[in-house]
């Protein structure tokens, strides 16, 4: 099984709807990413998230990870189809120097007008 | 700032072959890592590099490898080219390489395609 679980693999909405993903880990998170990516391209950095209870959020976009640092939710509030595109989340599970993401399989999210 | 750079964009091989993939990370960066991007595995870590040293590797055979240069610019390599190493590699830079400190920002991908 996956070590990243993410939920759901892909969503529709309408445009102005509110949306959730989740992001679940087997094991505790020491730093939770969030990206999105257009379809053959690079990631694009949306927020980063490292102690527990923390909550970011930038424009319509609010992350949050939970207390026991296992879980992490994406929420997207009033969908536009400029939000369009898939979202990953990446994780790193050791508590030790160096980058070593691991990420889920991503939710594809499509925002119809 | 400029952003972290890759080229070639893409590029078309044919088994056996070998190729070199460029990675500039953003002024001051210290870490690039490396990841390997298919529809059926996903996005998977190959390894990273810090102040010239590879610091962490992830589980693909030793036809992968890289380096990285003085000035934080990195290089992979992948020798004897096989039609699974087709894919989209990423790299990521940031600047201590500790991801409980630092946020990584990712370059726009390599195409590659393995005939």
């Amino acid at each position: 099984s996956q070590e990243l679980e993410q939920s759901p693999q892909s969503l529709i909405v309408q445009e102005g709807k509110n949306l959730t993903i989740n992001c679940t880990s087997s094991k505790t998170l020491y730093g939770l990413y969030w990206y999105k990516q257009k379809y053959g391209e690079g990631l694009i950095f949306l927020m980063m998230l490292q102690k527990g209870g923390e909550e970011k959020s930038h424009e319509k976009i609010t992350a949050k990870l939970d207390e026991k640092k296992q879980q992490s939710s994406l929420h997207i509030t009033a969908s536009q189809p400029s939000h369009a595109g898939i979202y990953l989340c990446g994780a790193d599970m050791m508590e030790t120097s160096g980058s070593r993401l691991t990420f889920g399989e991503g939710t594809q999210l499509t925002v119809n007008p | 700032k400029a952003g972290v750079t890759q080229t070639p964009r893409y590029l078309i091989k044919t088994r056996g072959q070998q190729v070199t993939l460029s990675c500039s990370p953003i002024s001051g960066h210290r870490s690039v890592s490396w990841y390997q991007q298919t529809p059926g595995q996903g996005l998977q870590f190959l390894f990273e590099y810090f102040s010239e040293t590879q610091r962490n590797k992830g589980n693909f055979p030793g036809r992968f490898s890289g380096r990285q240069f003085s000035n934080s610019r990195s290089e992979m390599n992948v020798s004897t080219l096989e039609l699974g190493d087709s894919a989209l590699y990423l790299c990521a830079s940031s600047l201590a390489g500790s991801p409980v400190y630092n946020e990584q920002f990712f370059g726009p991908g390599t195409r590659l395609t393995v005939l």
